[in-house]
């Protein structure tokens, strides 16, 4: 069974810390993305990456980094945490060509205070 | 730019159809989707279809999609409660891999 998972389903930071949250899977996928939910706004695309030590900017990459060393793993990085930063965050991966279907993994509910 | 509309919500009584719309503006999108999302947990394809359909069934899902119009439709036939979640809408985008995503509708059903 294809899986994506998330380090923490929950994540409760302070506003200036440094938070890191991490995706696997378990697929073999070149492709990985990082988006955040917010209410009314739907999924918006953060960054993502097409291959190991690769990324690219999605719709929103302000105040985010990320990172991937393995094929495996592909980290979202919020150098300095603020409160408009409190949102679901969802990781995903998908293989190249054919369908583009992308697996989900199960969100990470972010608050920041 | 690339964009997908849906409306926000949207209720039903269990028994009755549902069909949850969508609009987008990239008529070069190879493939179209359906995800489901429900309370507390990540997304996962409901069903997909290819751009040259107009058509695809799957049990009690038939999806409807007109390029002319750049609208893709879901009905969910015999709605039951359990059906209760938020659909986003979505394409594919030009640069491989990446999807576009609708702003979701959440489908509210009630005994």
């Amino acid at each position: 069974d294809v899986k994506v998972t998330q380090s923490s389903r929950y994540l409760v930071k302070r506003t200036g810390e440094k938070v890191f949250l991490e995706c696997v899977q378990d697929m073999d996928h070149e492709n990985m993305f990082w988006y955040r939910q917010d209410p009314g706004l739907g999924l918006r695309l953060i960054y993502f990456s097409y291959d190991v030590k690769m990324k690219e900017k999605g719709d929103i990459p302000e105040g985010y980094s990320v990172s991937r060393e393995k094929k495996e793993r592909f980290s979202l990085i919020l150098e300095s945490a603020s409160t408009n930063q409190t949102s679901m965050y969802l990781c995903a991966s998908s293989a190249p060509g054919g369908r583009n279907e992308q697996y989900f993994g199960p969100g990470t509910r972010l608050t920041v205070t | 730019g690339e964009d997908v509309e849906q409306s926000l919500f949207l209720s039903v009584r269990e028994g009755d159809s549902s069909v949850i719309n969508c609009t987008y503006t990239d008529s070069s999108s190879t493939y179209l989707y359906w995800y489901k999302q429900e309370p507390g947990a990540g997304l996962q394809l409901l069903t997909y279809i290819f751009s040259n359909m107009d058509m695809k069934q799957d049990q009690r899902l038939t999806v409807l999609l007109n390029k002319k119009d750049k609208h893709l439709s879901l009905r969910i036939a015999d709605t039951q409660t359990g059906d209760s979640a938020i659909y986003f809408c979505a394409e594919s985008y030009n640069q491989g891999g990446k999807l576009i995503f609708g702003q979701g509708t959440e489908l509210s059903v009630k005994p």
